[in-house]
């Protein structure tokens, strides 16, 4: 089966300029999830979609990030403007239905870097 | 929130030798904890996971042992091999698939 799709692969853009990232889950999966993942660290849950609606949106910066899973199946996220500090990889994940024990299946990430 | 710490950040062993990777956690509702592999340029993959009402599990060289009591759980990988050389990552999962990750280890396997 198709893994989760991302693009784009790698953006360099400066700081209060506006980017865009695009994720297309694996096909019939549930629960989509998009992390940053900052050098040096693990992965930090920015939202959690299940289907079209929004499960955990706790730790995302809401002033500048957005994010929206239009029909339950892609999904973006957006950043305007943008700070030095968010460089880093946003990896997308998605898993047939978000239940405990279920895999996590990421994509191969967008590398963000704000100069 | 949970909090992981993972020991040791770097991790470096002899082809052939045993590698041993210690998470933490914070939070006593945790219950299913991954383990992911992330080579460079990828995303993480799991490799194994063991569930809270389990005490160790094991596949192949792989193997992930959980203490509920103290809180911390390891991934045992033994007979390493180049291609296990990776970053590895622990997580701790609430209900509704929720994961705190680690800030991983980085193993390197000498040939």
């Amino acid at each position: 089966e198709a893994g989760v799709a991302q693009s784009p692969r790698y953006k360099i853009i400066e700081k209060r300029q506006s980017v865009a990232f695009w994720c297309n889950p694996i096909s019939g999966h549930a629960t989509l999830y998009w992390y940053q993942q900052i050098l040096g660290q693990g992965p930090k849950l920015l939202i959690q979609f299940q289907n079209n609606g929004v499960v955990d949106d706790s730790q995302l910066p809401k002033d500048r990030f957005s994010a929206e899973r239009l029909k339950g199946v892609d999904s973006t996220l957006k950043i305007q403007p943008a700070k030095l500090e968010d460089s880093a990889v946003y990896l997308c994940a998605s898993s047939p239905s978000g239940g405990v024990g279920e895999t996590q299946y990421f994509g191969p990430g967008t590398r963000l870097l704000v100069l | 929130g949970e909090n992981v710490e993972q020991h040791p950040s770097t991790l470096s062993v002899q082809e052939g030798d045993s590698a041993v990777i210690k998470c933490t956690y914070s939070d006593s509702a945790s219950n299913y904890f991954p383990w992911y592999k992330q080579e460079l340029g990828k995303g993480p993959q799991l490799i194994i996971d063991i569930r809270s009402n389990v005490g160790e599990k094991k596949d192949q060289r792989i193997a992930v042992t959980l203490n509920k009591t103290a809180k911390h759980f390891s991934l045992h990988i033994t007979e390493t091999q180049p291609e296990d050389s990776a970053v590895y990552f622990c997580a701790a999962t609430l209900n509704a698939g929720k994961s705190t990750f680690g800030d991983g280890t980085t193993l390197t396997v000498k040939p």
